[in-house]
């Protein structure tokens, strides 16, 4: 069973600052890897997806690596917003979805 | 994009009673969906997964006559939390599979249907 971490847990920063978001995984055989955003009490929006054959991809301010090889995500989110706090989940995909323990984002103003 | 529909959106309900949770792929087919429980302040959890015309496969510790599924269609999953009790209140979520044009599986999910059980 894919066994999936994220480090930190929680994390807050001041607001303009970079940071990184970090996920391991057990299991590399996987098809690919979603990164979610979640508001509290809200449902998951999907944030980036990384097919298993490519290193990274890039949204606006956001930029996830993978190294499929080492089990290995990263998160990256630039010049980050108050409007970026929320948790962020990942989600690398093999024949099931398995998610992450979560990092809860705090960016304060 | 893809679109999953959840319904309700929040519901309060008597103990002992049971509650319907549908779960729509709005403008794709879903072959198979997901469903996830969320209790405060911790990570989604996988509680099944349904795939249309047969029955849905349960997590460990998830009881299938206590959350029955139903995967009639395409379109429509309906999990019901039977005889409900305080501790199955919890957020519950849905998602359904799509492909994407490379053939790999992403995920789309529901808002969320928060259950209050009193």
């Amino acid at each position: 069973k894919q066994e999936v971490t994220q480090i930190p847990a929680a994390l807050s920063v001041p607001e303009g600052e970079n940071l990184v978001l970090n996920c391991s995984f057990t299991d590399s055989a996987i098809y690919n890897l979603q990164w979610f955003r979640q508001d509290p009490g809200k449902g998951l929006t999907s944030l980036l997806l990384i097919q298993s054959s490519q290193r990274e991809q890039t949204s606006g301010r956001l930029n996830a690596s993978l190294d499929k090889s080492s089990g290995r995500s990263t998160l990256y989110i630039a010049a980050s917003q108050p409007g970026d706090s929320a948790t962020y989940l990942c989600a690398p995909t093999g024949n099931q979805f398995y998610f992450g323990t979560g990092t809860s984002l705090t960016v304060i103003p | 994009g893809a679109v999953v529909s959840q319904h309700p959106s929040w519901v309060i309900c008597k103990s002992g009673t049971s509650v319907k949770i549908e779960c729509r792929s709005l403008d794709f087919q879903a072959t198979t969906m997901f469903w996830y429980r969320q209790f405060p302040k911790q990570s989604l959890m996988l509680m099944a997964t349904s795939n249309e015309g047969s029955k849905a496969t349960y997590e460990q510790g998830v009881e299938k006559d206590k959350f029955p599924i139903n995967h009639a269609s395409l379109t429509l999953s309906t999990l019901t939390v039977t005889s409900a009790h305080p501790e199955d209140s919890s957020f519950y979520i849905c998602s359904a599979q799509t492909g994407t044009s490379s053939g790999a599986n992403v995920l789309t999910f529901g808002a969320g249907s928060r259950l209050t059980v009193l």
